[in-house]
């Protein structure tokens, strides 16, 4: 089915350790984003692709990296990973404003930092 | 800065209830306005939206009035059933180039036959 498939569902981290989430679309949309969800404050911004080659910071880019490594794939990585860090991932994508056309959302990415 | 606040809940209601879940915002000049749905471990849904003032977005059931004149934009539905559970949050785009969504708190509803 078309869709934003993201890779891993769980994932539980050491303080310190490293690793990479993986976003990937399907349905040739331009723009990527990844949001964070912690209770009680919703979803927030981490860093988001406009399109293909250009990446920006979100609400809560600090302890993230990203990578748009094609049109598709959008990654998310953690240098170092902190117990602040232990969240609800969330990869998005639109086709081309998401103001204007909405997002696609992936199953998202439970995170736990120890 | 712009900003969403709905109500938190939980929210319960019985089967055949009506449905309100408010929200408002603050915004620079004219926002588009949305509300998500998420079902329990899944992600979230685009539900409805509206892009200007009076529109009316609907979906499933539920409809969403753009009050440009009181900044909400609040949920209805007259008659909820039990596969309505979820979590409900109401977003907002604006700026020159509307290409991020700020989302509210969320607003977890449950529905008991």
């Amino acid at each position: 089915n078309a869709g934003v498939t993201q890779t891993p569902k769980f994932q539980v981290l050491k303080t310190g350790q490293s690793m990479t989430l993986q976003c990937a679309q399907d349905m040739n949309h331009n723009s990527m984003y990844w949001y964070r969800q912690d209770p009680g404050m919703g979803l927030r911004l981490i860093y988001y692709s406009a399109s293909e080659g250009t990446t920006d910071k979100g609400e809560v880019p600090n302890g993230y990296n990203v990578s748009r490594l094609n049109k598709r794939e959008f990654s998310l990585r953690l240098e170092s990973a902190a117990p602040s860090q232990t969240s609800v991932y969330f990869c998005a994508s639109s086709e081309f404003r998401a103001g204007t056309y909405g997002y696609t959302f992936g199953s998202g990415t439970r995170l736990t930092v120890v | 800065g712009d900003s969403v606040t709905q109500m938190e809940g939980p929210v319960t209601l019985s089967e055949e209830a009506f449905l309100t879940i408010n929200c408002t915002y603050t915004a620079t000049g004219y926002p588009s306005l949305f509300w998500y749905v998420q079902y329990p471990g899944e992600g979230l849904q685009l539900l409805l939206k509206a892009t200007k003032a009076d529109d009316k977005g609907s979906n499933k059931g539920f409809e969403a009035t753009y009050r440009k004149e009181t900044t909400s934009f609040h949920l209805e539905k007259g008659s909820v059933q039990v596969s309505d559970s979820a979590v409900y949050f109401c977003a907002l785009s604006s700026g020159t180039s509307y290409d991020k969504v700020i989302f509210g708190p969320g607003t977890s509803l449950s529905v008991i036959p």
